[in-house]
């Protein structure tokens, strides 16, 4: 148990399907993060919400929208996505009070057909 | 922006060899440095963080880093690797100033062989 839940764990979409992916954290912290994780490459942040309130998109496509309710929980909309968009997608949470790090969840590994 | 450069991609070891992991970064401004790991199928988990204080930083499982203010590295170490030890490893800063952004490096992949 990491204090960070994301669901699901696997998801395989067509370009046109419409899906979520959902993070839930009980941890107590205030801010939350979306980052893409693929071959290779540094993970890639896509959106962080501080206080609740979104404050990074990091020219993110549109395709792809967050949402945060409240500060336990964090979801990322997808839509029309591209077979490109296949990757490992990690949510993470941190206090932004605390010098302190990031706590993941274990990823929702998406594949796009 | 910060970059983090890890110029190990992959780093074949045998078990109960000693082993350094390279990370250095790119700004020596004000900075926290940490390394993850990531097992297979799983979330990152934090290894060991530097926030201030003495520059060797030990973590679980036996990890230690040093922080290298002049060379703007984070080198990890463990003097004995166990074949549990094979994993991917990340080496993250983070910019405080700047909304607590992180940046990570492109990771090294440590295999350790029995």
């Amino acid at each position: 148990e990491t204090g960070v839940t994301q669901t699901p764990r696997h998801l395989v979409m067509g370009m046109t399907n419409k899906k979520s992916l959902k993070c839930e954290q009980h941890l107590g912290h205030n801010a939350m993060y979306w980052y893409k994780q693929s071959a290779k490459k540094p993970l890639e942040l896509m959106f962080v919400y501080s206080l609740e309130e979104r404050v990074e998109n990091n020219s993110v496509p549109s395709r792809f929208s967050p949402e945060c309710p409240n500060s336990s929980h964090l979801f990322l909309h997808l839509h029309t996505l591209q077979p490109e968009d296949s990757a490992l997608y990690l949510c993470a949470s941190s206090h932004l009070a605390e010098a302190g790090e990031l706590f993941f969840g274990e990823g929702s590994r998406l594949t796009v057909l | 922006a910060q970059s983090v450069t890890q110029l190990d991609s992959q780093v074949p070891v045998f078990e109960e060899a000693p082993v350094e992991l390279r990370c250095n970064y790119s700004s020596s401004v004000s900075v926290y440095l940490f390394w993850y790991v990531q097992y297979p199928n799983q979330g990152l988990q934090l290894l060991l963080k530097y926030l201030s204080g003495s520059t060797l930083v030990k973590g679980i499982n036996g990890f230690e880093a040093e922080f290298n203010k002049s060379q703007t590295s984070f080198h990890l170490r463990k003097p004995s690797v166990h074949i549990s030890d094979t994993a991917e490893y990340f080496c993250a800063v983070s910019d405080l100033g700047a909304g607590n952004q992180f940046y990570f490096g492109t990771g090294t992949s440590l295999t350790v062989i029995p």
